[in-house]
């Protein structure tokens, strides 16, 4: 079955403390991740593909598929990072993505 | 300007009513989507269409139904509405291409009272 676990409701940090946000896949094929954000009633924006490798907004993911995880981080944490944070796996035929249940990031002055 | 935009952005009405949310991108995407989040804030899909044809219907019930004249426009008509259906509902679209995410409208809040 496709799945996307993110075992974290919530997450609180103080400014400046690592954070990590969990995420873990479940999928036979080929997994295609995203991190996406979504900003206290904005909408959902696009963070990280694990396609690209990049680095956003100082955070990172890396896939790791003996684990099967995409976990997210930052080193320093900052109050504007405060937000929902969804983990996605596209399910390749279908172009569909789906959603983990999301971790509330509150990050502490 | 605004890549994917939807209206209405707040929607209240009551219980039994029909009524409508419009979806427009202008991002040239092939395929466009609703996504339902609860009021626990979890994102489901419910329908996917491209270049006009449904690809996607994922268990919703049949007074839900998509409309879709043209790639650009992916619109959603809820027939009979029920207190259950109050949610933010967003529409998306992608190119749907390898590393492609999708690009979300800022979402409709519905309130079924």
């Amino acid at each position: 079955a496709q799945r996307v676990t993110q075992p974290e409701k919530l997450l609180s940090v103080f400014k400046g403390a690592p954070v990590e946000l969990k995420c873990n896949y479940s999928y036979s094929g080929s997994p295609e991740l995203f991190w996406y954000v979504q900003y206290s009633r904005q909408r959902l924006q696009l963070l990280l593909r694990h396609i690209s490798r990049e680095s956003i907004k100082g955070f990172t993911a890396d896939l790791n598929k003996g684990e099967t995880s995409f976990h997210l981080k930052k080193p320093f944490a900052q109050e504007e990072d405060s937000a929902m944070y969804y983990c996605a796996l596209r399910v390749g035929n279908t172009d569909k993505l789906i959603f983990g249940t999301g971790t509330r990031l509150q990050v502490f002055p | 300007d605004t890549a994917v935009s939807q209206t209405p952005k707040y929607l209240v009405t009551q219980m039994g009513n029909d009524k409508s949310i419009k979806c427009e991108q202008n991002l040239g995407h092939d395929t466009m989507y609703w996504y339902k989040q609860d009021s626990k804030k979890f994102l489901k899909i419910m329908f996917s269409y491209n270049n006009k044809e449904l690809i996607i219907n994922e268990t919703v019930p049949n007074r839900f139904s998509p409309k879709s004249p043209d790639k650009a426009h992916l619109n959603l008509h809820i027939n009979s509405l029920e207190l259950g259906d109050s949610a933010v509902y967003f529409c998306a679209s992608s190119q749907g291409t390898r590393g492609a995410g999708y690009t979300f409208g800022s979402g409709t809040r519905l309130t079924v009272v």
